[in-house]
């Protein structure tokens, strides 16, 4: 079945660095794939998307590639700030029956940056 | 505009009860998804509603969970006999259309609603 591999956190960064945040995934055929990101005492929101393969989604300075040799959708950015402190998520939606009605998510990797 | 709301926010309940969790989707959203949370786990998926009817109940994991939408905007998540592995955070979302094959549309997530089964 469809699943969605992300690396471990936490990870903690110094203002300015650059953060990477690994995402593989396992799917039949060309899946939809998304960040979300889940800020302290928030909801989850849409980071970025990409729907075919060798798109870029982008936001916010974030961006992610999907890779479909490497069945790969990391996120990126170049000079992370304090106010980008989170859990981000790693998901996946199918395209076939019984696959496209729901997203797959990564466990998640919890991003602390300090000044 | 107003997202996804959640009610209760924080729900504590004894093991064996009954309890409902609510959810206001986004206006004029036809589809609407609920997912359940784990600590330090990403959502799982636990049903879809086009309109009025639950077309992918695949993800409840027993026939303690139910949910309904009966007019196709408000969703109710039934819980029955809570047990302990119950607690969790209950994640709804809702998006415009319906899920296809070709659909690029976004899902909006509430804020959830922390249930503590003792």
């Amino acid at each position: 079945g469809n699943s969605v591999t992300q690396m471990e956190g936490p990870v903690t960064l110094s203002e300015e660095a650059f953060l990477t945040i690994n995402c593989t995934y396992t799917a039949t055929g060309y899946p939809s794939l998304f960040w979300y990101v889940q800020y302290p005492g928030e909801g989850l929101q849409l980071l970025l998307k990409a729907t075919k393969a060798d798109d870029k989604g982008s936001n916010k300075g974030f961006e992610a590639t999907y890779r479909k040799e490497t069945t790969s959708f990391h996120l990126e950015k170049g000079s992370v700030q304090v106010s980008d402190s989170a859990v981000y998520f790693c998901a996946l939606r199918g395209v076939f029956s019984g696959g496209y009605n729901k997203l797959i998510f990564g466990a998640g990797t919890r991003l602390a940056v300090h000044p | 505009g107003a997202g996804v709301s959640q009610t209760p926010s924080n729900k504590v309940t004894e093991k064996g009860k009954y309890v409902e969790l609510r959810c206001d989707p986004i206006s004029g959203h036809t589809a609407l998804y609920w997912y359940r949370q784990s600590l330090g786990q990403g959502p799982e998926f636990l049903i879809y509603f086009q309109g009025t009817g639950a077309a992918d109940d695949s993800g409840l994991p027993n026939d303690r969970f139910f949910a309904v939408r009966p007019e196709g905007s408000v969703s109710t998540l039934k819980i029955q006999r809570t047990e302990r592995g119950d607690s969790a955070v209950y994640l709804c979302a809702s998006s415009f259309r319906l899920a296809d094959p070709t659909s690029t549309d976004t899902q909006y997530f509430g804020p959830g609603t922390r249930l503590t089964v003792l």
